[in-house]
């Protein structure tokens, strides 16, 4: 199985200050038809998952353009570029190049 | 705009079964590809089974296979997951997502497995 590593666990942040979370996965995750399904979820209190980011860096509809992913093969990274109050949950990547599925063990953001 | 609803989860025994559902709506339910995931209380996100969008297609996670099944009825926009034989450890909130790269999510189920 793949297992994908975030860190960090925790991270409080100063609203208006950039974060970074970051992913790496035990095996490259590169499909075989080329892509690379590397997804970042973000889970606010109380909420379910949303999809912020696929296939690394491809923006889902109506996410915030302060959200970015990049990376490749083994290592990936979500930004925010300027944190928001609304930005506080937690974060996940999560791998669906290959079976079984498996999700990072989550980033928890906070604010300072 | 696109929503799926959960429904079907509650208490149960251990030993007993359960049927969960998700009705979808907002999106051509028959072109995507389904996915079961549960989050225990407090705990991080784990992936149970997929669909492919015929149905043709199934995949389980080690952990409930032989004990859960999953299937749809395109028809009827939905996606169900069979559960039997619960333990303890299957408690959790049940989630449908559509989409191999999760595109969306429902509200969740929870399931409480305890005697």
């Amino acid at each position: 199985d793949i297992v994908m590593t975030q860190n960090p666990i925790s991270s409080p942040v100063t609203l208006g200050q950039p974060a970074s979370i970051f992913c790496r996965s035990s095996q490259s995750l590169v499909h075989s038809d080329g892509n690379t399904y590397l997804s970042w979820l973000q889970q606010r209190p109380g909420q379910p998952p949303r999809l912020l980011i696929y296939k690394i860096s491809n923006r889902f509809s109506g996410v915030p353009d302060r959200f970015s992913g990049s990376g490749a093969v083994t290592d990936f990274t979500l930004k925010i570029s300027r944190v928001e109050a609304e930005d506080v949950g937690i974060y996940y990547c999560v791998q669906s190049s290959q079976l079984p599925l498996t999700f990072g063990g989550g980033t928890k953001l906070e604010i300072k | 705009e696109v929503q799926l609803v959960e429904s079907g989860g509650g208490l149960v025994k251990p030993g007993g079964s359960l049927r969960l559902s998700c009705v979808g709506s907002g999106m051509t339910f028959a072109n995507y590809s389904m996915v079961w995931v549960r989050q225990a209380p407090g705990k991080g996100l784990e992936w149970v089974a997929s669909i492919s969008a015929s149905g043709f297609n199934i995949y389980y996670s080690d952990s409930i296979k032989g004990r859960f099944s999953i299937s749809r009825d395109n028809a009827k926009h939905s996606l169900y997951l069979e559960m039997s034989s619960l333990r303890g450890e299957d408690t959790a909130v049940y989630f449908c997502a559509a989409a191999r790269t999760f595109d969306y999510w429902g509200q969740g189920t929870l399931v409480t497995v305890s005697s």
